[in-house]
């Protein structure tokens, strides 16, 4: 069974652009959560999509949003993009049937702004 | 301000020894927790999760739970250097489906 796909892998680009990220879950699973991982802060949870709709938020500010497509498929987007949102980018997917399903992550996006 | 709290190490521990690895949870509420090990470089790797006070065991790893006392342990019995990684405690606070991560443990076992 494939794991969890991101993409792209890595990422570089200048403060103002925008990205957008691309996740892929776990065949079967319908949730797909979003965190941002930096060496001071850790890992911060950003949002969780289930069945294309978004049940949980962070405290992130609006310029980080994201999207569930049918196929369960997720992307998410940073707009003006400032140099502290250089980061490790991880989704996680789950079944999500219950608050006592694991999450399992992808690889990650490795996001640099210059 | 829901919070896990880990100590941020590193712990060093020798070759076969048991590592022992705390978490606690500000949030009585909280559902389940869950350990992940995190290569540098690498992404989270779930370990084992734990719904029910008490011990659980997997191979050579046990969570252990006391939701009185707010904490979740894990402990690595014959520690190898192949262990040696960040470990992050994550609890689902039960609110929604989401999680909160600890900061990570970062274990180093010496041969």
């Amino acid at each position: 069974k494939a794991g969890v796909t991101q993409t792209p892998r890595y990422l570089i680009k200048t403060r103002g652009q925008q990205v957008t990220l691309s996740c892929s879950p776990i065949s079967g699973h319908r949730s797909v959560s979003w965190y941002q991982q930096t060496p001071g802060q850790g890992l911060q949870f950003l949002f969780e999509y289930f069945s294309e709709t978004q049940r949980n938020k962070g405290n992130f500010p609006g310029r980080f949003s994201g999207r569930q497509f049918s196929n369960s498929r997720s992307e998410m987007n940073v707009s003006t993009l400032e140099l502290g949102d250089s980061a490790l980018y991880l989704c996680a997917s789950s079944w999500a049937a219950s608050d006592y399903n694991e999450q399992f992550f992808g690889p990650g996006t490795r996001l640099t702004v210059l | 301000q829901k919070e896990v709290e880990q100590n941020s190490g590193p712990l060093s521990v020798p070759e076969g020894a048991i590592a022992s690895l705390n978490c606690t949870y500000s949030d009585r509420g909280s559902q389940s927790f869950f350990w992940y090990r995190q290569y540098s470089g690498k992404s989270p790797e779930l370990i084992m999760f734990i719904y029910s006070n008490g011990d659980k065991e997997d191979g050579r790893f046990t969570a252990q739970l006391n939701k009185a006392s707010q904490y979740v342990s894990l402990l690595i019995r014959d520690s190898q250097p192949s262990d040696s990684a960040t470990y992050l405690c994550a609890v689902n606070t039960g609110q929604g489906f989401s999680f909160i991560f600890g900061k990570g443990t970062r274990l180093l076992v010496k041969p």
